[in-house]
């Protein structure tokens, strides 16, 4: 598959945002994914954007695209204690998923 | 409920000795995927099914066998499982239609010794 980066450790203050960064190689993905793994859980998809938005936001979430440098991000705002868990940065083409490697991020009190 | 079931949830098996994995969906979806979960690795897709009896490699296939006998049902075989295939396995399921819409099953755990 496409590679997908992401770094892999984020620590935050909780009621300060969260931004997590990642980089596609695929063009051609049709959709871009977070999902988010809670301890001991499966995955469960966060938000997606299509392919020619910039900008999606969901409550807390907001996902930004650069096509131009294939960069995808997610911040969650006034991020939270049930906010810790390892997220993941996923594109898609043609039906099949490529992860990346998962960032794991920590909510400090 | 709309769900992706998997069994058994944590298997521990030795080399050699064949297991199956299942995966059913109550969807009616036509797209179905088996990935293994490492750690520092993310998640890679070992098979997907765009339907019935189609079937297709994802990226790291070797060791492991699958079906699509029918729609609601994907199983992962394991004919002599090493451990190297120690790890978490997800089955995944989405409509045709609707790629963005991909639901994940809880998991199986499994241990090769």
């Amino acid at each position: 598959g496409e590679d997908v980066e992401q770094s892999l450790f984020l620590s935050v203050r909780e009621g300060d945002s969260s931004v997590i960064n990642c980089t596609y190689t695929d063009s051609s993905s049709t959709y871009l994914y977070w999902y988010k793994q809670e301890p001991g859980a499966g995955l469960q998809l966060l938000t997606y954007i299509f392919s020619n938005m910039d900008m999606k936001q969901d409550q807390r979430l907001t996902v930004l695209l650069n096509k131009k440098d294939k960069h995808l991000s997610l911040r969650i705002a006034d991020t939270q204690t049930g906010d810790s868990a390892i997220y993941f940065c996923a594109d898609t083409n043609d039906y099949k998923l490529s992860f990346g490697a998962g960032t794991t991020v920590t909510v400090r009190a | 409920e709309a769900q992706v079931t998997q069994n058994p949830r944590y298997l521990i098996t030795v080399t050699g000795k064949k297991l199956t994995v299942t995966c059913s969906q109550n969807m009616n979806h036509e797209y179905m995927s088996w990935y293994r979960q490492d750690p520092g690795l993310g998640l890679r897709q070992i098979y997907y099914s765009m339907n019935v009896e189609v079937t297709d490699k994802g990226d790291v296939p070797e060791g492991y066998k699958v079906s699509r006998k029918e729609k609601r049902n994907f199983p992962l075989i394991l004919e002599s499982p090493s451990p190297n295939q120690t790890s978490l396995y997800f089955c995944a399921s989405s409509p045709i239609a609707r790629q963005e819409t991909q639901y994940f099953g809880p998991g199986t755990r499994l241990l090769v010794l």
